[in-house]
């Protein structure tokens, strides 16, 4: 298993431009998850998707949106990049929904890191 | 408001050498607090999940341990490797939310040799 994979890397955007940050696992969770990460700080929810065809908003949602048509995917899409979403972008699933005191494991993918210049 | 706090923000120690990390919480409902590894480039692993009754769970080296009365937990690490370089992350899951993860900012330790 490859468990979750992200890509791209890393990439850098300018004021204004858009893209898609993907996001993909091979475990058949339901439940999948969304983060930014900025330096010195926690971990921040953007979105989550208890399964195909239902997402909802996290935290911090502002500036993006998701879609997940099918299990595995879970996009991120970012309408008129910012200098304020230059950050590290984790996309997490998990088996269990992490609600109500949810103890199931999530798995965090590698990580895409965007600089908005 | 929830807060999850953790100190130091960062921490040298010498290979071999232990050492404790700390972790305060502000969260109520409390439901959970887990302890995550980050190593540089990657996305946190899951080291130890402790639920309110609960007041130690080791993991190999690490050992946490969870203080629900004065919401503080404390993450051991015994006789250290140079592959335990990374940061450190407390997260608090709130209990009764449709979604809520507590996050602190981590502590980041590096063993030298």
């Amino acid at each position: 298993n490859a468990g979750v994979t992200q890509t791209p890397k890393f990439r850098i955007l300018k004021i204004g431009q858009s893209m898609t940050l993907q996001c993909a696992q091979d475990m058949n969770h339901n439940y999948m998850y969304w983060y930014r990460q900025d330096p010195g700080m926690g971990l921040k929810l953007i979105y989550y998707s208890v399964g195909a065809g239902i997402t909802d908003k996290g935290e911090v949602p502002n500036g993006y949106n998701v879609s997940r048509s099918t299990t595995e995917d879970f996009p991120l899409r970012l309408e008129l990049a910012a200098p304020s979403q230059t950050s590290v972008y984790f996309c997490a699933s998990s088996y269990l929904q992490l609600t109500s005191g949810g103890t199931d494991t999530q798995y965090f993918g590698p990580g895409t890191r965007l600089t908005v210049l | 408001k929830n807060q999850v706090e953790q100190s130091p923000q960062s921490l040298i120690i010498l290979e071999g050498k232990n050492c404790t990390l700390q972790c305060n919480y502000t969260v109520s409902p409390f439901s959970n607090l887990r302890w995550y590894k980050q190593d540089t480039g990657r996305g946190p692993v899951s080291l130890t999940i402790m639920t309110f009754s609960e007041n130690t769970k080791s993991n190999g080296r690490y050992t946490a341990t969870l203080d629900a009365d004065t919401k503080q937990s404390s993450l051991h690490i015994t006789a250290s490797q140079l592959s335990d370089s990374a940061s450190y992350i407390c997260v608090v899951y709130v209990m009764d939310s449709n979604y809520q993860l507590i996050w602190g900012a981590g502590t980041k330790l590096i063993i030298k040799p």
